[in-house]
């Protein structure tokens, strides 16, 4: 069975800090890996996702994630943080053709 | 092109009472999905649909029916609203499973009293 676990339900940057959100998971079968955001009462909205090209994902709004096989992890990064940043992040884990399973969340606050 | 919408917005219940959401997508998408979100839960599939006519189970699917009778609605129904079914109600579309993106609708406020 798939699962996704999301190390750190909240994280704090300062505004201009590095952000690091951490993701990890297991699938018996090479996964599809995405990450997703969510805004103060909106709907979830797709960052980025990996689907077996380069390990490296660039996204939108400056993110990116890392596929790291042997770790199992696909974590998120963003050099700069930027008060716009504050959000909740999920993490998500696929098989061909099947449902998606998302982690249970990582809200991020930036600190001015 | 409206992308995925979800009516209504919020809604109060009596427990017992019943409702019907309603999700529609304007994108042609095959793939439809409910959510229930709560805090600490992360997001739970409730049912879901590969295409016009077919649903399936998901992983919170009890108290819950669904219907997929046009490509483009999704359905979801509360025949006996429990206080355990206070939650935010998302809708999504995906032109298809494992590596398509889901695209989300705004959510359902839902308090069950």
């Amino acid at each position: 069975a798939q699962s996704v676990t999301q190390l750190g339900s909240h994280v704090s940057v300062s505004e201009g800090a590095l952000v690091l959100l951490r993701c990890n998971y297991s699938s018996s079968v090479p996964p599809y890996l995405f990450w997703y955001v969510q805004y103060p009462n909106q709907g979830l909205q797709l960052l980025l996702k990996y689907t077996s090209a380069a390990t490296l994902v660039k996204g939108i709004n400056g993110f990116e994630a890392e596929f790291k096989k042997s770790e199992t992890s696909f974590h998120l990064t963003k050099p700069s943080a930027h008060m716009s940043d504050a959000a909740e992040y999920f993490c998500a884990v696929s098989k061909r053709d099947d449902k998606i399973i998302f982690g249970k969340g990582t809200r991020l606050h930036i600190l001015p | 092109n409206a992308g995925v919408t979800q009516t209504p917005k919020f809604r109060v219940l009596k427990t017992g009472q019943s409702m019907t959401l309603l999700c529609a997508q304007d994108m042609n998408h095959e793939y439809m999905y409910w959510y229930r979100q709560d805090p600490g839960m992360g997001l739970r599939l409730i049912h879901y649909s590969v295409g016009e006519g077919t649903t399936a189970k998901g992983e919170v699917p009890d108290g819950y029916n669904v219907s997929r009778l046009k490509k483009q609605n999704f359905l979801l129904g509360l025949e006996s609203a429990a206080p355990s079914q206070t939650s935010v109600y998302f809708c999504a579309s995906s032109p298809g499973g494992g590596a398509g993106t889901q695209y989300f609708g705004p959510g359902t406020r839902l308090l069950v009293l």
